[in-house]
Parts: C-alpha cells; sequence; structure tokens
C-alpha cells in the first residue's frame, strides 16, 4: 500500500515556542492532504484539509491562525502549531487520499506532541 | 446527518472466538465504508473496505457485513488473537469527501 511519512515522531516543547510537523507521501503524489488531531482513548478529529497550491481548508473550531498549514508540493504538507501552550499536547496524524476515488486513506504515523 | 456511530465502546473477547463490531451511518451519500486498525502510538492503517452494492466482503479473518437498507455495517473477526488487540474504528465517506470516523472500539483477545 502507499506509504506516509511524518516527522518528528516526537516532540517536546517549551510554551510559547512553535513547532513545525511534516507529513510526505513517499510513493505516490497527493494533492490534498488531511490532517487530524486524537486524544487518549478517543477517536481522530479532523483539524483540516490541505490542498497543494491553495489554502488549506479548516474545520469549525479550529484556528487557522494556531495551526498553520502549508501543501508545497505534491508529496508535503506541514502543521505548524503556532505559540503552543499546553492544552495543544496531542497525537497528530495526517492522512493522504489515494486510490481511483481519492477514498482510501493512507496515514502517517503519527507525531506526539508535548508542550511543557 | 455525517455521523457514524459505533458500538460497542470496548470488547473483550477469548483467543480463538469472534470478535463484532457494529457501526451506522445516517447519510445514504456515502459510497465507501472502511475499517481501520489502530496500534498505541501508532497511526491508523486500513483493514479491510466495502461498498454498498455488496452484502459481505471477506479477507482472510476479517469480514465486513452491509445492510444497505438498515443502513449498518459490521466488523466480524474471526478466530480473534491477541495480536488483534488493538482500536478499530468504522468509517464513511464518498466520492473523496472528507471521511467520517466512528467513535473506535478497544478490542482485548485475551490469550
Amino acid at each position: 500500500g502507499a506509504v506516509v511519512s511524518q516527522h518528528p515522531s516526537r516532540v517536546i516543547c517549551k510554551s510559547g515556542t512553535s513547532v513545525k510537523i511534516e507529513c510526505r507521501s513517499l510513493d505516490f503524489q497527493a494533492t490534498t492532504m488531511f490532517w487530524y488531531r486524537q486524544f487518549p482513548k478517543q477517536s481522530l478529529m479532523l483539524m483540516a484539509t490541505s490542498n497543494e497550491g491553495s489554502k488549506a481548508t479548516y474545520e469549525q473550531g479550529v484556528e487557522k491562525d494556531k495551526f498553520l498549514i502549508n501543501h508545497a508540493s505534491l508529496t508535503l504538507s506541514t502543521l505548524t502549531v503556532t505559540s503552543a501552550h499546553p492544552e495543544d499536547s496531542s497525537f497528530y496524524i495526517c492522512s493522504a487520499p489515494t486510490g481511483g476515488n481519492q477514498e482510501t486513506q493512507y496515514f502517517g504515523p503519527g507525531t506526539r506532541l508535548l508542550v511543557l | 446527518q455525517q455521523q457514524v456511530k459505533q458500538s460497542p465502546q470496548s470488547l473483550i473477547v477469548q483467543k480463538g472466538g469472534i470478535s463484532i463490531i457494529n457501526c451506522a451511518y445516517e447519510n445514504t451519500a456515502f459510497d465507501y465504508f472502511p475499517w481501520y486498525q489502530q496500534f498505541p502510538g501508532k497511526g491508523p492503517a486500513l483493514l479491510i473496505a466495502i461498498r454498498p452494492d455488496v452484502s459481505e466482503k471477506k479477507e482472510g479473518r476479517f469480514t465486513i457485513s452491509f445492510n444497505k437498507s438498515a443502513k449498518q455495517f459490521s466488523l466480524h473477526i474471526m478466530d480473534s488473537q491477541p495480536g488483534d488487540s488493538a482500536t478499530y474504528f468504522c468509517a464513511a465517506t464518498f466520492g473523496g469527501f472528507k471521511t467520517i470516523f466512528g467513535a473506535g472500539t478497544r478490542l482485548f483477545v485475551k490469550a
């Protein structure tokens, strides 16, 4: 199946700093990627849809100035958590759709963010 | 209308037993129903998927049963093994639209 990577896998930062998370599709091109947030023992919460060459589409309640998304190429999307606070600590996962109808999601391994 | 309701929240099954997870949806526009398996600290991985024109799909020990009229679908794991212990998410999508996930079921298979 298709492979999606994320970097870093874990990051610890101080409150007030910004953190960038990269999502790469390794063996296919993705004009669209999705960013999710997952709290312990909960489902995936879609944060935003990353679109190559255009602005991201954010879900209701997600601050676009807080979570900056850039889809610079057909294989790379980045999520930057700006001025991170302890409540931003979470597991962030990206996915990229593939297949004829773009319906199968391939997920990255996730990034564990801890803000102190 | 965009929700996908999943049950049970958690499930304990003896090794060799059958694990059954159920999901229900409302939006009849959904035309693709995948199941994802997630191990702790990892991203979800596609397990098996079905389209509504098929009532059942089997891949190895995993079977999806689909009831279009009832708008329900379920995952059956036959001969459940301790290695199957994970969280399972049902999902629904259509035409490359964003995927809607169920709340997840934590499965524990006792050795």
